[in-house]
């Protein structure tokens, strides 16, 4: 089974400034699907960001991109110019895509405070 | 864009009783998932389902069924609320295969069973 850890149950920056948060994950897959999704306080959950296993480019998508790192199975996610609406639970996961199976399995989260 | 819809924000249930959390999607998902959220441990899959009339367990089915009449609905249901079901539970759908496998969240119901 697949586990995803994100070891930084909370973080503040300041606005503007820049932050990272890290998730790492086990698995024996060698295709499969990282995402990061952001949860803003009692708001809907959204997907920030996506990278293909089989990628080797990080993924950016404007102020948020990724560190995906195969071989130490890790996947970090960079914000930078850090904006008060960037305040939320953020949430790594994993998918292994297969014939029936789409399920996320997904970290406990990272709780980010941007401080004004 | 994407809708899911879920029919509560908010719901409050007695000990024993039987709960229906609802769940629609408009975009022609074949994949639609209940996930149950709580601090400290993020979201657990419940059930999931990837086609009409189909489901599978997921990481913590003890205690819901589900329902999948249409391929838009899909129902959790919790036989007999129990307290420790107080929790917020989010609904999900994505395309399948032929899409980018993005998992598309509803805005949560928050239950408290008492």
């Amino acid at each position: 089974a697949q586990t995803v850890t994100q070891s930084q149950p909370e973080m503040s920056v300041q606005e503007a400034e820049t932050v990272t948060l890290s998730c790492t994950y086990d698995t024996s897959e060698n295709n499969y699907y990282l995402f990061w999704y952001k949860q803003p306080p009692s708001r809907q959950m959204i997907l920030v960001i996506r990278q293909e296993a089989y990628k080797q480019q990080n993924a950016t998508e404007n102020r948020f991109s990724v560190n995906f790192q195969k071989a130490a199975k890790s996947f970090s996610l960079k914000i930078s110019d850090s904006q008060l609406g960037d305040t939320a639970m953020y949430f790594c996961a994993f998918m292994k895509p297969g014939a029936g199976s789409y399920q996320l399995t997904f970290g406990k989260g990272t709780k980010l405070s941007v401080i004004p | 864009d994407v809708k899911v819809t879920q029919s509560s924000r908010y719901l409050v249930k007695r000990t024993g009783e039987k709960v229906f959390l609802e769940c629609v999607q408009d975009m022609d998902h074949e994949n639609m998932f209940w996930y149950r959220q709580d601090p400290g441990l993020g979201l657990r899959l419940i059930y999931f389902s990837y086609d009409v009339k189909m489901k599978e367990k997921g990481d913590i089915p003890e205690g819901y069924s589900v329902s999948r009449e249409k391929k838009e609905r899909f129902s959790l249901i919790l036989e007999s609320a129990s307290t420790n079901q107080t929790s917020m539970y989010l609904c999900a759908s994505s395309l399948g295969p032929m899409g980018s496998y993005e998992q598309y969240f509803g805005p949560g119901t928050r239950l408290t069973v008492t």
